[in-house]
């Protein structure tokens, strides 16, 4: 168990929908990221915030959108659902040095289906 | 575009057998390479990573093997075990902290 949460586990819906992903970090990790996992693209980044602050941001489309609350949690927002955005989405977090690396853990993910 | 390249795509090796999984990238500014194990149903976790001030680091069963003047790494995993069954990933990672990661690698390991 790598101490990052995520909700809900599954989740399925319908093209146009909008939906709400939300991760909690670790204990005391500042930074929080998101990624999408599908079987044509693999692994891809989607972005970063940092204490509240957005950091850098990925191959996050326009219809995608993110914020980091003051307890530092986060939610991935997803609105006029293609079938294409059918896929698991990660967050993973990490202590958030901004002098160096910090190694990120990865939650177990939430599977959007959209149908 | 993918960042980092990795083969293969999927790789069957008997219990006991070397596993090798290659991986390429092209951007120099790249100054961390983590590898990922990623069982169903589960996030990534790492495994093991190397820095390219370095041209091998070693633990336990696993390996990496890193050549900074071709832009390579690979994972070499020795002994691999049916338990070692798993997605295996590759990446990178530059000034801005994210992972930048290959393709992925689905690694069987018959009895």
């Amino acid at each position: 168990d790598s101490g990052v949460t995520q909700t809900p586990k599954h989740l399925i819906t319908a093209t146009g929908q909008r939906v709400t992903l939300r991760c909690s970090p670790r204990s005391g990790d500042l930074s929080v990221y998101w990624y999408q996992q599908s079987l044509d693209q693999g692994l891809q980044f989607l972005i970063q915030y940092y204490n509240g602050e957005e950091r850098a941001k990925g191959n996050i489309l326009e219809r995608f959108s993110a914020q980091q609350f003051p307890d530092l949690h986060s939610e991935l927002n997803l609105s006029s659902l293609e079938l294409g955005d059918s896929a698991l989405y990660f967050c993973a977090s990490s202590v958030g040095s901004l002098a160096s690396y910090n190694e990120q853990f990865f939650g177990p993910g939430t599977r959007l289906t959209v149908l | 575009q993918q960042q980092v390249k990795q083969s293969p795509q999927s790789l069957i090796v008997q219990k006991g057998g070397i596993s090798i999984i290659n991986c390429a990238y092209e951007n120099t500014a790249f100054d961390y390479f983590p590898w990922y194990q990623q069982f169903p149903g589960k996030g990534p976790a790492l495994l093991i990573a190397i820095r390219p001030d370095v041209s091998e680091k070693k633990e336990g069963r696993f390996t990496i093997s890193f050549n900074k003047s071709a832009k390579q790494f690979s994972l070499h995993i020795m002994d691999s075990q049916p338990g070692d069954s798993a997605t295996y990933f590759c990446a990178a990672v530059g000034s801005g902290y994210a992972l930048n990661f290959g393709k992925g690698t689905s690694l069987l390991v018959t009895p």
